[in-house]
């Protein structure tokens, strides 16, 4: 079975752009997180979709947001950005919401911003 | 506010002995641990995990123990292999009353084990 991909792999943006992410989950899984991720910070919770609805959102501001469309995969985009939203942004998927706990991860996009 | 905290930021061990992980939570409410592993430029991968019904699990040369009273979970990795080097995040969650689930990650911790 094929893993959590993530389109692009890498990404270099100026100040001021907007970029959008996106995520493929494992087949048959329903749930999509993402997470960023930046040195000393560990993995911080941005936001989880399931069946098309966002369920959960951590404490970033509005510029981020997200979509999860009918086949599971999702998108996350990033309006105006910031020079410290340079990260890996990484997606998870898992097949409930509760029960199976296990999230699994793809590789994540290196996002630089400029 | 960590609810999830890695003390130590690194550890180096020596092959084949046993290398241990710590990881402290300040949340009473979670009830289900987890550990990832991560090599540089790939995504975490799930190591093993932990119900809050339990106090130790075993898979392989990985056993998770967690003691709810101190709120403190361990991994540990017997005998430790080269291969073992990378980071490795410990996650809680919890089910919220809206019926959520979300993973909270410590800092993660790079292990580095000598040959």
């Amino acid at each position: 079975k094929a893993g959590v991909t993530q389109t692009p792999r890498y990404l270099i943006k100026t100040r001021g752009q907007q970029v959008t992410l996106s995520c493929s989950p494992i087949s048959g899984h329903r749930s999509v997180s993402w997470y960023q991720q930046t040195p000393g910070q560990g993995l911080q919770f941005l936001f989880e979709y399931f069946s098309e609805t966002q369920r959960n959102k951590g404490n970033f501001p509005g510029r981020f947001s997200g979509r999860q469309f009918s086949n599971s995969r999702s998108e996350m985009n990033v309006s105006t950005l910031e020079l410290g939203d340079s990260a890996l942004y990484l997606c998870a998927s898992s097949l409930f919401r509760q029960g199976a706990r296990e999230q699994y991860f793809g590789p994540g996009t290196r996002l630089t911003v400029t | 506010d960590q609810q999830v905290k890695q003390n130590s930021p690194s550890l180096s061990v020596q092959e084949g002995r046993i290398s241990i992980l710590n990881c402290d939570y300040t949340n009473s409410m979670f009830d289900y641990f987890l550990w990832y592993k991560k090599y540089p430029a790939e995504g975490p991968t799930f190591l093993i995990s932990i119900s809050s019904i339990k106090d130790k699990n075993e898979d392989g040369r990985f056993t998770v123990f967690l003691n709810k009273s101190a709120k403190h979970l361990s991994l540990h990795i017997v005998p430790s292999q080269p291969g073992d080097s990378a980071v490795y995040f410990c996650a809680a969650s919890a089910i919220d009353t809206g019926a959520n689930s979300k993973l909270t990650f410590g800092k993660g911790i790079t292990l580095s084990v000598r040959p």
